[in-house]
């Protein structure tokens, strides 16, 4: 079994400050781990995914997550916001092993205020 | 690379009708692919997995007759709405998981979603 917890479900910062996105998860099976953005009305692009190698993940637009067995958290994080950041984002747990089934979390809003 | 297209991006029925949506993987081949439905503000489900070359997979609570999906060849998908009626009309995802599974990756690739709207 797997899941997955998105601990904000709206995140609001201003724009140029960090951003703090918190994911939890739970796997019996090796997992991948990824975070996916959805604007409006837009299917899902991937911002970056973990695959059991380095712990500290750099993906597109500046974003980046590091994987913390220990507390079973995939936080993602940048260090300034743009206004073009604001969208649904999306922490998903996936397996091989598990026939390739993603879980999703619910989902957290950000909102960038200028 | 890696490429997802859903075609209609949008669509308006009238109850009753049926509607096909097609889920391509435009740059590399898809034994699985995913088909999802999303309410507003809401997170994506899973519906059911589509394999090529085999009867799809439907997720618990998902009517199969309801909800067709063929998968004919390794880049395309389809998903059949049968007499569609207002409380089908949702946003419909696909996404697509490159090579074989087997040992393959895990990295779904999502299509840009289709709107339905029956009436």
């Amino acid at each position: 079994a797997q899941s997955v917890t998105q601990l904000d479900s709206h995140v609001s910062v201003s724009e140029g400050t960090p951003v703090l996105l918190r994911c939890n998860y739970s796997s019996s099976y090796s997992p991948s781990l990824f975070w996916y953005v959805q604007h409006p009305n837009k299917g899902l692009q991937l911002l970056l995914k973990y695959t059991s190698a380095a712990t500290l993940v750099k993906g597109i637009n500046g974003f980046e997550a590091e994987f913390k067995k220990s507390e079973t958290s995939f936080h993602l994080t940048k260090p300034s916001a743009h206004m073009s950041d604001a969208a649904e984002y999306f922490c998903v747990v996936s397996a091989w092993t598990n026939a390739g089934k993603s879980t999703f979390g619910d989902g957290t809003t950000l909102t960038v205020k200028p | 690379g890696a490429v997802v297209s859903q075609h209609p991006s949008r669509v308006i029925c009238k109850s009753g009708t049926s509607v096909k949506i097609e889920c391509r993987s435009l740059d590399f081949q898809a034994t699985t692919m995913f088909w999802y439905r999303q309410f507003p503000k809401q997170s994506l489900m899973l519906m059911a997995t589509s394999n090529e070359g085999s009867k799809a997979t439907y997720e618990q609570g998902v009517e199969k007759d309801k909800f067709l999906i063929n998968h004919a060849s390794l880049t395309l998908s389809t998903l059949t709405v049968t007499s569609a009626h207002p409380e089908d009309s949702s946003f419909y995802i696909c996404s697509a998981l490159p090579g074989n599974l087997a040992g393959g990756t895990d990295t779904q690739y999502f299509g840009p979603g289709t709107r339905l709207t029956v009436l």
